[in-house]
């Protein structure tokens, strides 16, 4: 079993739909919990970091934690064409020192005009 | 991506050749990191780097050598390639002064063994 899972999708929604992209994970030394967004033929950029259970608002994105169940979330409302995208999850269980990150498989996501 | 150059940005190669990918960056980060991406697998750490003249092994490092003899580069080495290393590398970067900053990574190297 992988260390974190991740729904590879594909997913395809309506311009202005909410959008809820999942991880879970089965190592309970990850603390640190991170959302990339990666567009075709580019490297990945960060979107959303946290590192304890809750949520993160930034504009339209809010990245939810719970350490309980081992569940990460990013919703993403009010969806634009440019969030099309795949997107993935990645952890850490490092917060000093060089972070070696462990990712989902990512989720392509298309948002339809 | 600004600060993070791979090169070269596709490469064919057969069985058994050997190449080197490199990387640049110039955004002084200490911490550099060698990734490939799959489908299906995500990413996966192969090296790192904590500062010039060190490396340490990810979590899949068999087959790879890596070099960082300055601080601005790290090299990936293939020595004998194998159809299994087919995918796209990507380089990371990451500040050790800055607490809580994330990893920069490159557009990556499609990298194709035949």
């Amino acid at each position: 079993q992988k260390e974190v899972e991740q729904d590879p999708g594909p997913l395809s929604v309506p311009e202005g739909a909410i959008v809820s992209l999942n991880c879970t994970y089965s190592n309970s030394a990850f603390q640190y919990f991170m959302w990339y967004r990666q567009y075709s033929r580019k490297g990945p950029e960060l979107l959303m970091y946290t590192y304890s259970s809750g949520n993160k608002e930034d504009g339209r994105f809010t990245a939810q934690v719970d350490k309980s169940s081992k569940y990460i979330s990013l919703f993403i409302r009010d969806s634009q064409p440019s969030d099309s995208a795949t997107y993935l999850c990645a952890m850490s269980a490092i917060r000093i020192g060089a972070q070696k990150l462990v990712f989902g498989q990512g989720t392509r996501l298309t948002i339809n005009p | 991506n600004a600060g993070v150059t791979q090169t070269p940005k596709f490469r064919v190669l057969k069985t058994g050749q050997s190449m080197t990918l490199l990387c640049a960056q110039d955004m002084n980060h200490e911490y550099m990191y060698w990734y490939r991406q799959d489908p299906g697998m995500g990413l996966r750490l192969i090296h790192y780097s904590v500062g010039e003249g060190t490396t340490a092994k990810g979590e899949v490092p068999d087959g790879y050598n890596v070099s960082r003899l300055k601080k601005q580069n790290f090299l990936l080495g293939l020595e004998s390639a194998a159809p299994s290393q087919t995918s796209v590398y990507f380089c990371a970067t990451q500040s050790r002064r800055i607490s809580n900053q994330p990893q920069h990574f490159g557009d990556g190297t499609r990298l194709s063994i035949l």
